[in-house]
């Protein structure tokens, strides 16, 4: 059976540089990988979506190593407002929408002053 | 400024009882989804839809089933909702491979 493994919790502080590794040992041809952050009282909102090798937005890097298995979502200079649950979300995609999505149990960063 | 909704944010049911949840999304989405969230198990998905009136199960589909007969509009229902459905349930959209987009949650007590 798929599944993504993260850490439970992180401590950080402000101004440095997160990194938050996803397992997912199964992955297939054909999934993607995606990260969100939710805070409190709030539905997760997107970060980051990659395939393979490296992937950078405004506001993250995912680094993907050749075999796949694993995902490091890569926060630079974080801030309180970084303090959230971090997901990590193994995507299978056919042409009609999808045929897998397994999300791992979250990741609880606390950045502190 | 895109937006998926959800019908409540609060819901407190008896053990029985017959529970709709509500989604709606302005974007004009293919895919829909519904999710539970549970502390220490992340988000387990329970059904998705890729189109109006299609429907595909998702690893906890149990105790629940779904309609979608617009494509804005997709409503999870608890046929006689129990105490371990008591959970927040979150509604999302996207189109593939794309993100999917989440509504603020519903937090569901069954008694």
């Amino acid at each position: 059976l798929a599944k993504t493994t993260q850490p439970i919790s992180m401590d950080s502080y402000e101004g440095q540089e997160v990194n938050i590794t996803c397992s997912h040992n199964n992955i297939a041809t054909n999934d993607y990988i995606t990260w969100y952050q939710q805070f409190p009282s709030q539905g997760p909102r997107f970060i980051i979506q990659g395939y393979k090798t490296k992937v950078t937005n405004e506001v993250a890097s995912l680094f993907i190593p050749a075999d796949r298995k694993s995902s490091t979502l890569s926060l630079p200079r974080v801030s309180l407002s970084d303090t959230a649950v971090y997901y990590c979300l193994v995507a299978g995609m056919f042409s009609g929408g999808y045929n897998k999505l397994i999300f791992g149990a979250g990741t609880r960063l606390a950045v502190h002053p | 400024d895109v937006k998926v909704t959800q019908s409540s944010r609060y819901l407190v049911k008896r053990t029985g009882e017959k529970v709709f949840l509500e989604c709606v999304q302005d974007m004009d989405h293919e895919n829909m989804f519904w999710y539970r969230q549970d502390p220490g198990l992340g988000l387990r998905l329970i059904y998705f839809s890729y189109d109006v009136k299609m429907k595909e199960k998702g690893d906890i589909p149990e105790g629940y089933s779904v309609s979608r007969e617009k494509k804005e509009r997709f409503s999870l229902i608890l046929e006689s909702a129990s105490t371990n459905q008591t959970s927040m349930y979150l509604c999302a959209s996207s189109s593939p491979p794309g993100e999917q987009f989440f509504g603020p949650g519903t937090r569901l007590t069954v008694l």
